[in-house]
């Protein structure tokens, strides 16, 4: 079966750092992928990881382990406008991606 | 640069009847994928095509089909429709590019369908 298991929500305070964990169990890994949704909105991609290790793109870094089926994304200095849900995601094969439920997060001032 | 575009933006049918979803991909973007997304549920996969053929489905019945055009865009069809089939439908794009393992994605705004 396929498997991705995410915090249902999480909150945090304005210039704080939060960390995302995302736990997955799937039949294939072609790389994992985080988006951003805020409400309403398209999914906005965010950051892919492949091979182990951390990825740091600007306030945004997420890592991976492939052996213990293990990501997170780590914001940092966060700001109001990063109140959204996150879904962490998963290509098993054939451009299908597995989706988390997603975190909602909450920054608040 | 145009995104992904889809119409219409709501939908309303009753149960049993069909829904047409259309899809434009980002110019130059030769895959369109489709995604449901339910209250609670994460997105869940339904079709991927790519130069006009269906190239992967997930797992939903053959009442949910759809095409690519010639000009790349996209059709999602749902026939026979049940109340559960109550969702927002994800139309995404992509470039395919030639060895890359994974595609990234780029999804429109998506269609609500409500089914009464």
């Amino acid at each position: 079966g396929q498997n991705i298991d995410q915090p249902t929500e999480m909150t945090a305070t304005e210039g704080a750092i939060v960390q995302i964990n995302c736990t997955y169990q799937t039949s294939g890994f072609n790389g994992l992928f985080w988006y951003q949704q805020h409400a309403g909105e398209a999914p906005t991609f965010l950051s892919y990881n492949v091979l182990d290790g951390l990825e740091e793109k600007g306030r945004f870094s997420s890592f991976l382990s492939r052996s213990k089926g293990y990501s997170y994304l780590l914001l940092k200095e966060l700001q109001m406008k990063d109140s959204a849900s996150y879904l962490c995601a998963v290509n098993t094969g054939f451009q299908k991606l597995v989706f988390g439920t997603g975190t909602r997060l909450l920054v608040s001032p | 640069e145009a995104g992904v575009t889809q119409s219409p933006t709501h939908l309303i049918k009753t149960r049993g009847q069909q829904a047409t979803l259309r899809c434009s991909p980002i110019s130059g973007h030769t895959s369109v994928y489709w995604y449901q997304q339910a209250l609670g549920l994460g997105l869940q996969f339904l079709l991927w095509y790519d130069e006009g053929e269906e190239r992967n489905r997930g797992n939903f019945p053959p009442r949910f089909s759809g095409r690519q055009f010639p000009n790349y865009s996209s059709e999602l069809n749902v026939n026979a429709l049940e109340l559960e089939d109550s969702a927002l439908y994800l139309c995404a794009s992509s470039l395919v590019v030639v060895g890359s393992g994974a595609n990234v994605l780029t999804f429109g705004a998506g269609s609500r369908l409500t089914v009464l």
